[in-house]
């Protein structure tokens, strides 16, 4: 069974500080993987999907890099701003079929 | 196109009674989800539909539990009879496969609060 884990579940920094946040999964055996962003009481909205043949992929001040081989991604937010707070979680997605393994997520805050 | 809608977007019922929380998916979308959100276990998958077929019921908990997709654009969750450890928000998701870069995006709705006494 998949198990996706990431670390730290919290994190906190200044406006401007660069973020890393760190996902990791067991099952290398990945058609892709993906950082979505959750705002409390709200659902979740996908951020960034990289396909399991693609070392990374960037949108805006978004980078996620994805490493199969090692079981990790990371995706860093450059230039923090407050409205980055949230909690962002990674899903990985099988080859087979449609059921994405979750982690926990690292919650985000970004202090003024 | 207004996004995938859930409602209630709050249920707060007692233990035994019957709850059904209802999903609405982006039109055009061939998959939708089902998931459930608590702290202790994060996000599970509890079941999907392609078409309006159950694909994928592995995660449904309890027989207490059911999900139908009549049409396209419909699906609810029933839970029946209701505990207090069925408290969680549920979450609905749709998805489309027409394209390879589609595939495997989920958009999700709001969610529904369920709180059982």
């Amino acid at each position: 069974k998949q198990e996706v884990t990431q670390i730290p579940a919290a994190l906190s920094v200044p406006e401007g500080e660069n973020l890393v946040l760190n996902c990791s999964f067991t099952d290398s055996a990945i058609y892709n993987l993906q950082w979505f962003r959750q705002d409390p009481g709200k659902g979740l909205t996908s951020l960034l999907l990289i396909q399991s043949s693609q070392r990374e992929q960037t949108s805006g001040r978004l980078n996620a890099s994805l490493d199969k081989s090692s079981g990790r991604s990371t995706l860093y937010i450059a230039a923090s701003q407050p409205g980055d707070s949230a909690t962002y979680l990674c899903a990985v997605g099988p080859s087979n079929d449609y059921k994405l393994s979750f982690g926990a997520g690292t919650t985000v805050t970004v202090r003024a | 196109d207004a996004g995938v809608i859930q409602s209630p977007r709050h249920e707060v019922t007692e233990m035994g009674q019957e709850v059904t929380l209802r999903c609405k998916p982006i039109s055009g979308h061939d998959y939708l989800f089902w998931y459930r959100q608590t702290m202790m276990r994060g996000l599970e998958l509890l079941i999907y539909f392609n078409n309006n077929v159950p694909i994928d019921d592995s995660g449904m908990p309890e027989d207490r539990f059911s999900a139908k997709m009549p049409n396209a654009s419909f699906s609810t969750l029933k839970i029946q009879p209701s505990e207090p450890r069925d408290s969680a928000v549920y979450f609905c998701a749709s998805s489309r496969t027409d394209t390879v870069l589609a595939k495997n995006i989920q958009y999700f709705g709001a969610g529904t609060r369920l709180s059982v006494l």
